[in-house]
């Protein structure tokens, strides 16, 4: 089954301690995103990555870090957190075409105390 | 800059009556234009989207969308709403104007729609 698979779903933390959320697509597409989800705010882009070793900043990238090592996982690093970061992040990847539509994974919900 | 709205937080509807879910964008050049469907504790699904070609566009779970190129709109609709159309959906336009040039694609997102249909 064609999908988007992030770990953990729901992860609660303490500000300063370092963490970090997986995502993997087995759909070898080329393009990936994180986006974080706030009330009334829609989603917001954070990082994304058009290929391996290819990313870049979204609007919203302060307080976090990716990487892309391997052409199907994009984690997202939280090196320090702030409660300002509690959201739901999605990540999200589509195959290298303009017009394609994007697959979403199921979200992370994180709580930063 | 590419943008858009979607004017209306929320929209209330009942059950067998027409939906209409409000989208207008701004873009420089042609539109790629997609809406997604989030319903409780899920991600996002893709409905629909237009790229070129007819007005009317057809996707799942019986929506479809109208873009209109003079009123720059790209409305989501349903003739019949159901209970479980009950979600968050969101208008989405393709950002083709990004630093790696046109296959950069970034969406940019509206900040979303609760939909709500009461039996």
């Amino acid at each position: 089954e064609a999908q988007v698979t992030q770990n953990p779903r729901y992860l609660i933390t303490v500000t300063g301690k370092k963490l970090t959320v997986t995502c993997s697509q087995n759909m070898n597409h080329e393009y990936m995103s994180w986006y974080r989800q706030d009330p009334g705010l829609g989603l917001r882009q954070i990082y994304y990555s058009m290929n391996v070793e290819v990313t870049d900043k979204g609007d919203v990238p302060e307080g976090y870090k990716v990487s892309r090592k391997e052409k199907r996982n994009f984690p997202l690093i939280l090196e320090s957190p702030s409660p300002n970061q509690t959201s739901l992040y999605f990540c999200a990847s589509r195959a290298d075409r303009v017009y394609n539509e994007q697959f979403f994974g199921p979200g992370t919900r994180l709580t930063v105390l | 800059a590419q943008s858009v709205a979607q004017p209306e937080d929320q929209v209330n509807v009942a059950e067998g009556n027409p939906l209409t879910v409000k989208c207008t964008y701004s873009v420089s050049g042609n539109p790629y234009l997609f809406w997604y469907v989030q319903y409780p504790n899920r991600g996002l699904q893709f409905l629909l989207k237009y790229i070129t070609g007819d007005n009317l566009v057809k996707g799942s779970y019986g929506f479809e969308a109208e873009f209109n190129k003079s009123q720059t709109s790209f409305h989501l609709k349903k003739p019949s709403a159901l209970v479980s159309d009950s979600a968050l959906y969101f208008c989405a336009v393709r950002d083709i104007s990004g630093r790696y040039g046109g296959s950069q694609g970034n969406l940019i997102f509206g900040k979303g729609t609760k939909l709500s249909v009461k039996p």
